[in-house]
């Protein structure tokens, strides 16, 4: 089972600030990796897939890089509705696993 | 618009059986493989299992392999996660999950919460 390892656990930022997330996969996944953010008591939502391609309605501010077994979220400039809990995840290989997130909070 | 709805979450003793429904609307459900994905109270998320679009491809997380099985009705636009012998790590919101033809979750249900206790 690939494991993805995410870092830092908790971003204290302010918002307008820049954020970067990481994840790291055990093994390669290629460019198999997704981001998803996930509110308080919400499912997750689907940001970034294939490593780097925004999905449907995500704003330009949300961008993804990275390729084998690092990857990185980066989140320009934070807005109020940015803080949240972010997870990447891989389908390389099954099982499908995710990282153990990153809380987003405002410092 | 794409809707995922949950149902047939509850109480449930250790040992029990549950059986959980997602009712798909908005799309051709048919063409679309679809997941069962959990998240245990204040934890991160698991893949449980994952169904193709014609039933001939399932596979299972081995945490559940031989006690929980996933099927759908193309018919019934309906996904299924039948689940025995539930231990009380099971205890999670389940969620159903649409597979985007180019890979990843593009849509999610609200979740059924499972509670396996005594």
């Amino acid at each position: 089972e690939i494991v993805l390892t995410q870092s830092p656990a908790t971003l204290s930022l302010s918002p307008g600030e820049r954020a970067t997330l990481s994840c790291r996969a055990s093994q390669s996944v290629s460019g198999f990796l997704a981001w998803y953010q996930q509110r308080p008591g919400q499912a997750p939502r689907l940001l970034i897939y294939d490593a780097s391609n925004r999905a449907t309605g995500i704003p330009a501010r949300f961008s993804g890089g990275g390729s084998g077994t690092d990857f990185t979220l980066t989140i320009s400039s934070l807005e109020p509705e940015d803080f949240a809990i972010y997870y990447c995840q891989q389908r390389n290989n099954w099982p499908w696993t995710f990282g153990q997130g990153t809380k987003v909070e405002i410092k | 618009e794409v809707q995922l709805v949950e149902s047939g979450g509850g109480l449930v003793q250790p040992g029990g059986s549950l059986r959980l429904s997602c009712a798909a609307s908005g799309f051709t459900f048919s063409s679309y493989t679809m997941n069962w994905v959990r998240q245990a109270p204040g934890k991160g998320l698991e893949w449980v299992s994952y169904i193709s679009g014609s039933s001939n491809t399932k596979y299972y997380t081995d945490s559940v392999k031989g006690r929980f099985t996933i099927s759908r009705d193309n018919a019934k636009n309906s996904l299924y996660l039948q689940m025995n012998s539930l231990r009380d790590e099971d205890t999670a919101v389940y969620y159903c999950a649409r597979w985007a033809p180019w890979g990843f979750v593009d849509y999610w249900g609200q979740g059924a919460l499972v509670t396996v206790s005594s």
